[in-house]
């Protein structure tokens, strides 16, 4: 079966340092791959996708950015963190068009 | 543009009584449909889909959902409700890419 984690699971980092979440999937090939923002516990915000290996599709403009290494591994990263990026942070995963995505447990990013 | 909308921020109901979470979209074509559920400080869990066939779909926990074309509702539904079944309800379009689009969630408040 297929299993999706992602590290670490909370962080606390002063403004100005950098920032680097990671994920990985197991069990598939060639997924989808997926970084979610969800703040005040509310509505997701699409930050990035991936189809395939070095593919990054960015949805809003930000001080963050993606990279996809390795098949199976997804991550987030910024150079310099802001006040404004503190949240939760959601890696999931899905296959093909438009099916269902799977999500991690999740990153708590406070920045301080 | 492509939109999900939740019109209640939070849905309270009785132990043992009916619930009903509502959900719009607003998508060109035959969008796959999903409900997720969010527990405090954890990830999404995949409840159910609608993809084509029967407008009643089944899923997870006792869970079922209706699909409305005619109205574009998606509203998820449970005959009676338990004090765990709280948490946070989102409802998810996929407009046929790889892309999917969540609503903001709707808070449900279940009372023994």
């Amino acid at each position: 079966s297929q299993t999706i984690h992602q590290w670490p699971a909370t962080l606390v980092q002063p403004v100005g340092s950098p920032l680097s979440l990671e994920c990985t999937v197991e069990g598939t090939s060639n997924p989808n791959l997926y970084w979610y923002r969800q703040a005040a516990g509310r509505g997701l915000q699409l930050l990035f996708y991936s189809v395939g290996i070095g593919q990054i599709s960015s949805e809003v403009p930000q001080n963050l950015s993606a990279s996809r290494p390795q098949d199976r591994q997804f991550i987030l990263s910024s150079k310099k963190l802001l006040l404004s990026d503190s949240g939760f942070y959601l890696c999931a995963w899905g296959q093909g068009y438009g099916n269902t995505i799977y999500f991690g447990e999740g990153s708590w990013l406070t920045v301080v | 543009a492509q939109s999900v909308a939740q019109p209640e921020d939070q849905v309270n109901v009785a132990e043992g009584n009916p619930l009903t979470v509502k959900c719009t979209y607003s998508v060109s074509g035959n969008p796959y449909l999903f409900w997720y559920v969010q527990y405090p400080n954890r990830g999404l869990q995949f409840l159910l889909k609608y993809i084509t066939g029967d407008n009643l779909v089944k899923g997870s926990y006792g869970f079922e959902a209706e699909f409305n074309k005619s109205q574009t509702s998606f509203h998820l539904k449970k005959p009676s409700a338990l004090v765990s079944d709280s948490a946070l309800y989102f409802c998810a379009v996929s407009p046929g890419g790889f892309k999917t689009i969540f609503g903001a969630g709707t808070r449900l408040f279940v009372k023994a």
